[in-house]
């Protein structure tokens, strides 16, 4: 079993569909991540949730709604996306220390999400 | 200016060639970390190295190698006999502090493209 598991590999929806991307992790790690990935562009960090607790946002609009109920899990919810929003959606873990964002991450495969 | 430039783009090698991907960086800090990941075309990014800012040794991993300059802000790697499973993408990234107090943050550059040709 792969340590960062996500699903589903792809995602079809439409701009007013609700759906919700999965991801969780089997290393035991205190930390995870979501990234967007888009053509052209670099990985974009758009939250980091820290021993379940969101540390990072960086600017990411209302439309993507994360929830980590667990160290283990992270769900990446989406409503009434823009076709913008197509790209490939990343899950990693870590095991972070006192000063978190230092250490190796774990990618799981990736989501691919095309809007319509 | 970006933080990690990956100025090559795309790079094509004939097997059993070396080649050298560059990484050039950008940070105030002192204390920061370098990595290498790999992406093949299945998705997941692969964890290759860390190294932090006050370790300049240069290290040889297998037919991997990356040479760590501090004086030019560079973190380059070469991948020695080039074999076709080296083709990936190849993204180099920063970790500093420079985004906010007490959280490192982890910023990618574009990635090169290493295509292998047997």
């Amino acid at each position: 079993e792969t340590g960062v598991t996500q699903t589903p590999r792809h995602l079809v929806m439409g701009m007013t569909n609700k759906k919700s991307l999965k991801c969780e992790q089997h290393l035991g790690h205190n930390a995870m991540y979501w990234y967007k990935q888009s053509a052209k562009k670099p990985l974009e960090l758009m939250f980091v949730y820290n021993f379940k607790e969101q540390t990072e946002n960086n600017s990411v609009p209302s439309r993507f709604s994360p929830e980590c109920p667990n160290s283990s899990h992270l769900f990446l919810h989406l409503h009434t996306l823009q076709p913008e929003d197509s790209a490939l959606y990343l899950c990693a873990s870590s095991q972070e220390g006192p000063n978190p964002g230092n250490q190796p991450q774990h990618f799981g495969d990736g989501t691919r999400l095309s809007i319509l | 200016a970006q933080k990690v430039t990956q100025a090559q783009t795309e790079i094509s090698v004939v097997e059993k060639e070396d080649v050298t991907l560059d990484c050039v960086y950008e940070t105030r800090d002192t204390t920061y970390y370098l990595f290498w990941y790999k992406q093949p075309p299945s998705g997941e990014l692969v964890f290759l190295i860390r190294r932090n800012s006050f370790d300049e040794q240069n290290e040889i991993s297998g037919r991997y190698s990356w040479n760590f300059q501090k004086s030019t802000s560079s973190f380059n790697f070469t991948i020695t006999a080039s074999q076709v499973v080296d083709s990936a993408v190849y993204f180099c990234a920063l970790s500093d502090l420079s985004y906010g107090a007490g959280s490192y943050q982890l910023t990618f550059g574009k990635g090169t493209k290493l295509s292998v040709i047997p």
